[in-house]
């Protein structure tokens, strides 16, 4: 049982380069979102869905798009990175309609913009 | 606004002692939840114990309890027996009702307690 899959791991990028961060799960959960975790700040929500091809922003949605075509993935695209986007990055998805479903989490990737 | 607060950036406790590590929210919404997630130094963020704001009782799972105090507006997480493997980073976060007929999928973090148990 795979869960949340996040691929890469790790990631290294220049300024101006643009990525996509892959997030899939087989759980067959409605509800995906992408979050950032800086030092200090906590998680912080980027964008979420509430199923395939209904997506919305979170608290920083600057600098990223996303898109939801299936039920198990959701990608989130970086056009062009910038320094302050440097931090590690979590997927996570649950069963939607309720307040009460934990949400469940990718392994994280670690992202540096130089 | 709905928001979390977590006061305590980072505690220590000794082994096989209770610990308490205090979060208060801010929401107008009547219905929500509130959950704790475990961050060990690994990486991975790991669901711990959920509160309704309707459930009449505090929640419980194993060694973990929830102090939930509704008018006060906090919902503070017990941890009884410490385990050095509980050493981590922890989160309190809670999801409102939202606007697709059931809740929103805004999950709202605290910035964490760091818990170091000392043997």
């Amino acid at each position: 049982n795979a869960g949340v899959t996040q691929t890469p791991k790790f990631q290294v990028l220049k300024t101006g380069q643009s990525m996509t961060l892959q997030c899939a799960q087989d759980m067959n959960h409605e509800y995906m979102s992408w979050y950032r975790q800086d030092p200090g700040m906590g998680l912080r929500l980027i964008h979420y869905s509430v199923g395939a091809g209904i997506t919305d922003q979170g608290e920083v949605p600057n600098g990223y798009n996303v898109s939801r075509s299936t039920t198990e993935d959701f990608p989130l695209r970086l056009l062009s990175a910038a320094p302050s986007q440097t931090s590690v990055y979590f997927c996570a998805s649950r069963v939607g309609g309720t307040v009460n479903t934990e949400a469940f989490f990718g392994q994280g990737t670690r992202l540096t913009v130089v | 606004a709905q928001k979390i607060t977590q006061t305590q950036p980072g505690m220590f406790v000794q082994e096989k002692e209770a610990v308490t590590l205090d979060c208060t929210y801010d929401t107008s919404d009547p219905s929500y939840g509130l959950f704790w997630y475990k961050q060990p130094s690994s990486g991975e963020m790991i669901f711990l114990i959920y509160q309704g704001s309707y459930d009449q009782q505090n929640a419980t799972e194993g060694r973990y309890s929830l102090n939930f105090q509704k008018a006060r507006k906090s919902a503070n997480l017990v941890i009884s027996a410490s385990q050095l493997g509980d050493s981590a980073m922890y989160f309190c976060a809670m999801r409102e009702r939202g606007n697709y007929g059931g809740a929103t999928n805004k999950l709202i973090f605290g910035t964490g307690t760091l818990l170091a148990v000392q043997p």
